[in-house]
């Protein structure tokens, strides 16, 4: 099966600042990629599927790209309404393996 | 408003069985692709299982493969996720999350999920 990683494990930044996450997968899947978060005590959240389209309602300083095995998710200005734990997750095939998380936190 | 509610967990021993159901509304049931996702206490997200729109396909993790059962009625809008043989490890927030219209294992509504206990 597919593994899917993520860098860094956790990140500390400050409001305003621009913050990249990156998911890789172990091989390729082309952009059947999605980005979820999970603010502390809630339900996981879609973020952005296709490795790059932005699920409506969510926020523009969200984005995604990439594409075969290497994504990022980039938060162009970090607000304190982000702080979450953010998941890659890959849906070409089954299983539809998550990444292990990446804990973003306000400076 | 599209609701998922999710029932049926608890506390259960060691090779024990649940059966976790979840109730939907506000979308027609029948026209999309379902999950079940878990969260084992402070960890990430594991995905569990994915049913087709007819229930004819279907797909497990592996570490599930041959223990839990998936399934569906449209007719009752609910999904099920029929759990066998249960361990400690599979201790968890059970979510059902309903899939995007064009990619089934994308997930854009979750219920608030219920939690399993596997324990002695």
């Amino acid at each position: 099966d597919i593994q899917m990683t993520q860098s860094p494990s956790s990140l500390s930044a400050s409001v305003g600042d621009r913050v990249t996450i990156t998911c890789r997968a172990s091989q390729d899947i082309s952009n059947y990629l999605a980005w979820y978060h999970q603010k502390p005590g809630k339900v996981p959240k879609l973020l952005i599927y296709s490795a790059s389209t932005l699920q409506s309602g969510v926020p523009s300083r969200f984005s995604g790209g990439g594409s075969g095995t290497d994504f990022t998710l980039t938060i162009s200005s970090l607000q304190p309404e982000d702080v979450a734990t953010y998941f890659c997750q890959k849906y070409d095939s089954a299983p539809f393996t998550f990444g292990p998380g990446t804990k973003v936190d306000i400076k | 408003e599209v609701q998922l509610v999710e029932s049926g967990g608890g506390l259960v021993q060691p090779g024990g069985s649940l059966r976790l159901s979840c109730a939907t509304s506000g979308f027609t049931f029948g026209s999309f692709e379902m999950n079940w996702v878990r969260q084992a206490p402070g960890k990430g997200l594991e995905w569990v299982s994915y049913i087709s729109i007819t229930g004819s396909t279907i797909y497990y993790a592996d570490s599930v493969k041959g223990r839990f059962t998936i399934s569906r009625d449209n007719a009752k809008n609910s999904l099920y996720l029929q759990m066998n043989s249960l361990r400690a490890e599979d201790t968890a927030v059970y979510y059902c999350a309903r899939g995007v219209i064009t990619f089934g294992g994308v997930m854009n509504y979750w219920g608030q999920g219920t939690l399993v206990t596997v324990s002695s």
